[in-house]
């Protein structure tokens, strides 16, 4: 089946620093793709669509400002939390969409488990 | 609006017997299914899909579950739990096919005693 991938798998950084997380769609192009939030012994929760050559639209509630969205090819989009704070420590996991005719599916990423100190 | 209900939050099953997840759906339009299963720290695997073709859906591991559109429910079973089956199971909806948005079901614990 189709494999994304994520990196880094996890990541510890300080408070007020920025960490960026990369999702790659590796054996098809993917005009869009996802990303989630996911807290401990919680459900996925979207947090924003990623366009391809667009901006992303996020989900009500998301911080646009701080959870910068970017996609800018067809086989990468990038999560970059800025000013990270304590209260976004979780589990991030991005999926892809392949096209319609290759089964037009979300395939979803390993996840990056993100600590801020 | 779309909106999965996962019935238990945690199901606790003896290795070698029958296992049952339940999922309940809400949509205004013809939905696309799916159960995923997380193991812990771990990404999400597919399990199965139903997208509208048959009604009985087989997946991967022993797995399958049933459409019924009369009691908008798409549960998940396997005839005998292995200790490997302990996971996180999510009951998935997306309206149509064309996946803009999925909704994930709060999640089911499944415990599998020796």
């Amino acid at each position: 089946g189709a494999v994304v991938s994520q990196h880094p798998s996890w990541v510890i950084c300080k408070s007020g620093t920025s960490v960026k997380i990369e999702c790659r769609s590796l054996d098809f192009q993917a005009t869009t793709m996802f990303w989630y939030r996911q807290f401990p012994k919680q459900s996925l929760m979207l947090m924003a669509t990623s366009n391809e050559g667009s901006k992303a639209t996020y989900e009500q509630g998301v911080e646009k400002d701080k959870f910068l969205i970017n996609h800018a090819s067809l086989t990468l989009s990038t999560l970059t939390v800025t000013s990270a704070h304590p209260e976004d420590s979780s589990f991030y996991i991005c999926s892809a969409r392949s096209p319609p005719g290759y089964g037009y599916e979300q395939y979803f990423g390993p996840g990056t488990r993100l600590t801020v100190t | 609006a779309q909106s999965v209900t996962q019935l238990d939050s945690h199901v606790s099953v003896s290795e070698g017997t029958p296992v049952l997840l339940r999922c309940n759906y809400s949509s205004s339009y013809s939905p696309s299914l799916f159960w995923y299963v997380q193991h812990p720290n771990k990404g999400l695997q597919l399990l199965l899909k139903y997208t509208s073709a048959a009604t009985l859906v087989k997946g991967i591991n022993g797995f399958e579950a049933e459409f019924k559109k009369s009691e908008t429910s798409f549960h998940l079973t396997k005839p005998s739990a292995h200790m490997s089956d302990a996971a996180e199971y999510f009951c998935v909806v997306s309206e149509g096919t064309s996946y803009d948005k999925v909704i994930f079901g709060p999640g089911t614990s499944l415990s599998v005693i020796p």
